[in-house]
C-alpha cells in the first residue's frame, strides 16, 4: 500500500529558512512531487523529483533519497506570500504518473 | 505551462439536485484527466480517472452511480453528483497531464454546498 507522512504545521519567520519533510511507503516508485496550495485555491506544481539528490528551482529546492523513502522540501528567504500547505504526493504502485496520493500537506505559517 | 479551467468555481445547491461541473485543457489534449476531491483541512483524495473515449476507473468507496464522469474530448471531462447531500459539499479539483513532460496540471476548482 501507500503510505505519505508529513508534518501537520509548521511555523517560520520571514527571510528565514525552512524545512519541510515527507516520508513515503509505496509498492513501486515513479518520482515525487510537491506542490503549494493556498487556502481555497488548487495546488501548483513546485517541484518533481525521480532521482536522489537536491534539485535547486529559486528560493525552493527538493531533495529525495530513495533508499530512505524521504524527501524535503527547502524554502528560502521566506516571504509572507509562502504561508500555504505544501503537499508532497507519489503517484500510486509505481505507475502512471497521472494520478496522484497526496499527503496531508504542511500548513506553513510564515509570521514577520 | 498549460492551463486547465473548471467552471463553475462555486455552486450552492438544494439537496436531492444534480450538479455539473466542467474541467478543460485550454491549450493542450488530455486523454486522461482525474477528479480529486478536497474536504476542508484535509488533503486531496482522488475519486476517479477520466479515459477520453472510455468508461472511468473509479477509486475504491467512490460510488459511480453517484459521481458520473464523462470524458467526451481530449479537451473536456465532467463529473455530474447526482442526488446531492450536504455531506458530498467539498472543494472538487480537476487535473489532466499533457504528454511531454511528468507536470499534472490541476483546475482552479469547484466550491460544492449542498444545503
Amino acid at each position: 500500500g501507500q503510505n505519505i507522512d508529513q508534518p501537520t504545521e509548521m511555523t517560520a519567520t520571514e527571510g528565514a529558512i525552512v524545512q519541510i519533510n515527507c516520508t513515503y511507503q509505496t509498492s513501486g516508485f515513479n518520482g515525487l512531487f510537491w506542490y503549494q496550495q493556498h487556502a481555497g485555491e488548487a495546488p501548483t506544481f513546485l517541484s518533481y523529483n525521480v532521482l536522489d539528490g537536491l534539485e535547486e528551482k529559486g528560493r525552493f529546492s527538493s531533495f529525495l533519497s530513495r533508499s530512505k523513502g524521504y524527501s524535503y522540501l527547502l524554502l528560502k528567504e521566506l516571504q509572507m506570500k509562502d504561508s500555504a500547505s505544501y503537499l508532497c504526493a507519489v503517484p500510486p504502485y509505481g505507475g502512471s504518473q497521472g494520478n496522484l496520493i497526496f499527503g496531508k500537506g504542511t500548513k506553513l505559517s510564515v509570521k514577520p | 505551462g498549460a492551463v486547465v479551467s473548471q467552471h463553475p468555481s462555486r455552486v450552492i445547491c438544494k439537496s436531492g439536485t444534480s450538479v455539473k461541473i466542467e474541467c478543460r485543457s485550454l491549450d493542450f489534449q488530455a486523454t486522461t484527466m482525474f477528479w480529486y476531491r478536497q474536504f476542508p483541512k484535509q488533503s486531496l483524495m482522488l475519486m476517479a480517472t477520466s479515459n477520453e473515449g472510455s468508461k472511468a476507473t473509479y477509486e475504491q468507496g467512490v460510488e459511480k452511480d453517484k459521481f458520473l464522469i464523462n470524458h467526451a474530448s481530449l479537451t473536456l471531462s465532467t463529473l455530474t453528483v447526482t442526488s446531492a447531500h450536504p455531506e458530498d459539499s467539498s472543494f472538487y479539483i480537476c487535473s489532466a497531464s499533457d504528454s511531454l513532460n511528468n507536470e499534472q496540471f490541476f483546475g482552479p476548482g469547484t466550491r460544492l454546498t449542498v444545503l
